[in-house]
């Protein structure tokens, strides 16, 4: 079946440390991927997202590669901030199959000045 | 222009108790759905519509019901609330299906069942 599986958190760095999050996929044809993040005591938010193989997302200083060779989608960023602190979902979806979102654990992050 | 709201953001039910979430987006959207995350897991789908009228069974419907009678709301009811419900609930909305249609979520109901 369709699944996301996500590193495990929580994840913490330092002000200005290097940001990976680990993500890998299974999935029967081509999905969509997708990275949601969710702020303390707020509903998850469109991050980024990639529609097919070599695609980069980005947005905020975070980005991602699909890279169909690995079944991988990796969360990074170079520099981050005490604000970037979160739970990131990475999601999974299949298109023209209802779309319905697949979504990993979570990875929790938390940044320290 | 709210997005997506929820009501109530807390509730505590005792086991055998019905209770409905509430939801409304005034984006305009077609597409709703509802989802429950538990302690260190992923968001699962509950129930989704497509439309008003319609409405279909995600991955983890049971003991859940939903209704679509206009396009802004999509109510999720309990009818005999277990601890097993014990968890947050997400609704979303999104303008179509694809890629190229984000979904938009609520800020979540935590819900307490003892």
């Amino acid at each position: 079946g369709n699944s996301v599986t996500q590193m495990e958190g929580p994840v913490t760095l330092s002000e200005e440390a290097f940001l990976t999050i680990n993500c890998t996929y299974t999935a029967t044809g081509y999905p969509s991927l997708f990275w949601y993040v969710q702020y303390p005591g707020e509903g998850l938010q469109l991050l980024l997202k990639a529609t097919k193989a070599d695609d980069k997302g980005s947005n905020k200083g975070f980005e991602a590669t699909y890279r169909k060779e690995t079944t991988s989608f990796h969360l990074e960023k170079g520099s981050v901030q005490v604000s970037d602190s979160a739970v990131y979902f990475c999601a999974l979806s299949i298109p023209y199959n209802t779309d319905k979102l697949i979504f990993g654990t979570g990875t929790r992050l938390q940044v320290f000045p | 222009n709210a997005g997506v709201t929820q009501t109530p953001k807390f509730r505590i039910l005792k086991i055998g108790q019905s209770m409905t979430l509430q939801c409304a987006q005034d984006m305009n959207h077609n597409y709703m759905y509802w989802y429950r995350q538990d302690p260190g897991m992923g968001l699962k789908l509950i129930y989704y519509s497509v439309g008003a009228g319609i409405t279909d069974k995600g991955e983890v419907p049971n003991g859940y019901n939903v209704s679509r009678s206009t396009t802004e709301d999509f109510p999720l009811r309990l009818e005999l609330a277990a601890p097993s419900q014990t968890s947050v609930y997400f609704c979303a909305s999104s303008y179509g299906t694809g890629s190229s249609y984000e979904q938009y979520f609520g800020p979540g109901t935590r819900l307490t069942v003892t």
